[in-house]
């Protein structure tokens, strides 16, 4: 069974980092890109950008370019998404998904909260 | 960016009832590869999206057949035959031809 399973929810303040991670099992790592998605509260599904494992070449949305990096480690077969100086609003739920013809698996999310 | 535009952004169905879903791009989603990149998702509430129909209008697996998808070029639409209670959620339809992948704003499907 594929599974995509994120860590745990956090809560940060304004200016520190932070890496949440997805970890892939039950397919080839690295045979599938991963990409992240932003729901911010109470708001609609944005792409972030993508990683292929293989040879962790990413794109990234221009929305999000220069603000979060986009990380993998294959030999644990796991994906990261991280931040060197969160904001405010970066509070959102933060989903990894796989793409198979279209997104066929994804994480259960990992809600990120920066406040004060 | 490809917008995408769906409409309405609410619908509230009695069950039994069809509902229909319109998802408009920007620009075309025809690929010269022959397939169409268009995708519709389901948000239940507190759940990830999971993948309804893939390429315009491919059933996921294990996606019910009151479930369709249909069109072509920029505009497209997801049907509901007969709305069920555990259809309840947010639809989003996708594009991913043009880097960077978008969705649509999302249309919130409740039961009268």
């Amino acid at each position: 069974e594929v599974q995509l399973v994120q860590s745990g929810a956090e809560v940060k303040k304004p200016g520190e980092s932070l890496r949440i991670s997805c970890k892939g099992s039950g397919y080839s790592f690295t045979s599938y890109w991963i990409s992240w998605v932003r729901q911010m509260p109470g708001k609609g599904l944005e792409w972030m950008g993508r990683i292929d494992p293989s040879d962790s070449y990413t794109n990234y949305s221009p929305s999000f370019q220069g603000h979060v990096t986009i990380s993998a480690d294959k030999s644990i077969s796991t994906a990261y998404l991280q931040w060197s100086s969160l904001k405010a609003s970066d509070t959102a739920m933060y989903y990894c998904a796989r793409p198979n013809s279209g997104y066929d698996s994804w994480g259960q999310g990992t809600l990120v909260t920066v406040s004060s | 960016d490809i917008v995408m535009t769906q409409t309405p952004l609410s619908l509230s169905v009695t069950p039994g009832q069809p509902a229909s879903i319109s998802c408009k791009s920007s620009q075309s989603l025809l690929h010269s590869d022959g397939k169409t990149y268009l995708y519709w998702y389901l948000q239940k509430p507190g759940q990830p999206p999971q993948l309804l129909i893939y390429e315009v209008s491919n059933r996921f697996s294990g996606v019910p057949d009151r479930f369709s998808g249909s069109g072509s070029g920029t505009d497209f639409t997801l049907k509901i035959s007969r709305v069920e209670a555990e259809d309840v959620g947010v639809y989003y339809c996708m594009q991913s031809i043009q880097l960077p992948w978008t969705f649509g704003q999302g249309t919130k499907v409740e039961i009268k």
